[in-house]
C-alpha cells in the first residue's frame, strides 16, 4: 500500500492563481480531511469527508473548494490564491474514529 | 471551538534525559492521540488513548489519558538523537454526524543535544 499520497510536493503561484492539491489514498478510508500548518498554529482542519458525496466545512474552510466523488482522492481546490494561504497542506485518511494517516504534506507559497 | 492547550512548546535536553509533555483541554473528549512529525514530512501516530485513566506504552514512549477526560501525558524516557521533532496532542469528541474531527494542539519542539 502507498498510503495516503499527495501532489505536488511543492508549489508557487501568484496571487489570484488557482490550483488543485490532490489527495489519494489506496486503503479504502471512509473518513478523508485537509488540514493547513502554519508556524505556531500546529494543525488546523479545512474540510473533511465521511464518504464519498459528502463533504463538510472544518474550522478554516474559506476560499478552499472540496469534492469527493471517490472513496480513494480527496481533491482540494483554491479558487483565487491569496499570500494568506502560503503554508503546508495535509490530507489525512482513516477507517473510523481518530486514528488518522497523514500524507507527506504540499508546501505551497503565493506570492 | 475546543481548545488544547500544549506544554511546553519547546525543549532542549540533553541525550539519555527524560522528557514530560502535556495537554489540557476546556472540553471533554473521548479520544486522545500523541503524533510525532519529522522534518518535511507528516506527522505519524505515536499513541492513541480510548478510556480515562488508561496508561499505554509504545517501546521509550509512555502516555495517558486523564481521568478527568481534559488533559492527556506523554513521557519519552533515555531520549536518543532521533526523538528530534514536533510532537502533537489531538483530541477527539464523539458527536453526531462530526465524530471523526480532532482538533489539535500546537506542538511541542523538542530538540536532543547528543
Amino acid at each position: 500500500n502507498a498510503g495516503v499520497t499527495q501532489t505536488p510536493k511543492f508549489q508557487v503561484l501568484k496571487t489570484g492563481q488557482s490550483m488543485t492539491l490532490q489527495c489519494a489514498q489506496d486503503m479504502n478510508h471512509e473518513y478523508m480531511s485537509w488540514y493547513r500548518q502554519d508556524p505556531g498554529m500546529g494543525l488546523r482542519l479545512i474540510h473533511y469527508s465521511v464518504g464519498a458525496g459528502i463533504t463538510d466545512q472544518g474550522e478554516v474552510p474559506n476560499g478552499y473548494n472540496v469534492s469527493r466523488s471517490t472513496t480513494e482522492d480527496f481533491p482540494l481546490r483554491l479558487l483565487s490564491a491569496a499570500p494568506s494561504q502560503t503554508s503546508v497542506y495535509f490530507c489525512a485518511s482513516s477507517r473510523a474514529g481518530a486514528e488518522q494517516f497523514f500524507g507527506p504534506g504540499t508546501r505551497l507559497t503565493v506570492l | 471551538g475546543q481548545q488544547l492547550n500544549q506544554s511546553p512548546q519547546s525543549m532542549f535536553i540533553q541525550e539519555g534525559e527524560d522528557v514530560s509533555m502535556n495537554c489540557t483541554s476546556s472540553s471533554i473528549f473521548n479520544t486522545w492521540l500523541w503524533y510525532k512529525q519529522d522534518p518535511g514530512e507528516g506527522p505519524v501516530l505515536l499513541i492513541a488513548l480510548y478510556k480515562a485513566g488508561e496508561l499505554t506504552s509504545n517501546g521509550r514512549l509512555t502516555a495517558q489519558f486523564g481521568i478527568t477526560r481534559k488533559d492527556s501525558f506523554l513521557n519519552i524516557s533515555a531520549s536518543i538523537p532521533s526523538d528530534v521533532g514536533i510532537y502533537f496532542c489531538a483530541g477527539q469528541l464523539v458527536s453526531g454526524g462530526s465524530n471523526y474531527k480532532l482538533t489539535f494542539g500546537k506542538g511541542t519542539l523538542l530538540t536532543v543535544n547528543p
